[in-house]
């Protein structure tokens, strides 16, 4: 059973292009983490939302934290190469138990 | 700080061969993550420490997986004997909680023959 679904789990477009990624469940988090993976690395922790109804902003990338804290987006604008890699969710559901969803992976095209 | 240090970076082993794999944290982290990763089921939590004592090892496959954390800076996980289906880049992250930042390693990447 996957907690913390995922999507699309792959999406290809074109530079210049707007997306949203969405991360979504039935439970209820304390937080939501997004990271970001480049081939052959590690994943890197982009930004971490925490209230009902957040919304954080990264340069072109924006997250939101759903008001029920049980979903959230991630929306780029203008999508460019250097975009490209495995995004993942992860929520916080205690204090000793993050769920990482599967992985959206994008790739921009120029 | 160098960050989170794993090696080898890279591993060739045949199958029944036992494979160790090495991770140095954060200095001043007390979190210790090792993960699985695979292109079916993704990323997966096999073990995570707190202060060096093992919390939460329901992600272990099997007897044949075994992880350590011999002092605050340093973890080993090792499968003996390995077998092909554990082929997988193994990654270790740190942090200063089970739900805070976790900071990952390079991976490592395992091929059993």
């Amino acid at each position: 059973t996957q907690l913390l679904e995922q999507s699309p789990q792959f999406l290809s477009i074109q530079e210049g292009e707007n997306l949203t990624v969405y991360c979504n469940s039935s439970s209820v988090f304390s937080s939501l983490q997004w990271y970001r993976q480049e081939p052959g690395e590690g994943p890197v922790l982009l930004v971490t939302v925490v209230t009902g109804g957040e919304v954080k902003k990264l340069k072109r990338l924006t997250f939101q934290f759903g008001d029920a804290r049980k979903d959230s987006s991630l929306h780029i604008t203008a999508a460019q190469p250097g975009d490209t890699g495995l995004y993942l969710c992860a929520g916080a559901r205690s204090n000793y138990q993050l769920i990482w969803g599967a992985g959206t992976k994008l790739i921009i095209k120029p | 700080d160098a960050g989170v240090i794993q090696s080898p970076r890279h591993e060739v082993t045949e199958m029944g061969q036992e494979v160790t794999l090495r991770c140095k944290l954060i200095s001043g982290h007390n979190s210790l993550f090792w993960y699985r990763q695979t292109m079916m089921r993704g990323l997966e939590l096999l073990i995570y420490f707190n202060n060096n004592v093992p919390i939460d090892d329901s992600g272990m496959p099997e007897d044949r997986f075994s992880a350590k954390m011999p002092n605050a800076s340093f973890s080993t996980l090792k499968i003996q004997p390995s077998e092909p289906r554990d082929s997988a880049v193994y990654f270790c992250a740190s942090g200063q909680g089970a739900t805070d930042t976790q900071y990952f390693g390079p991976g490592t990447r395992l091929t059993v023959l």
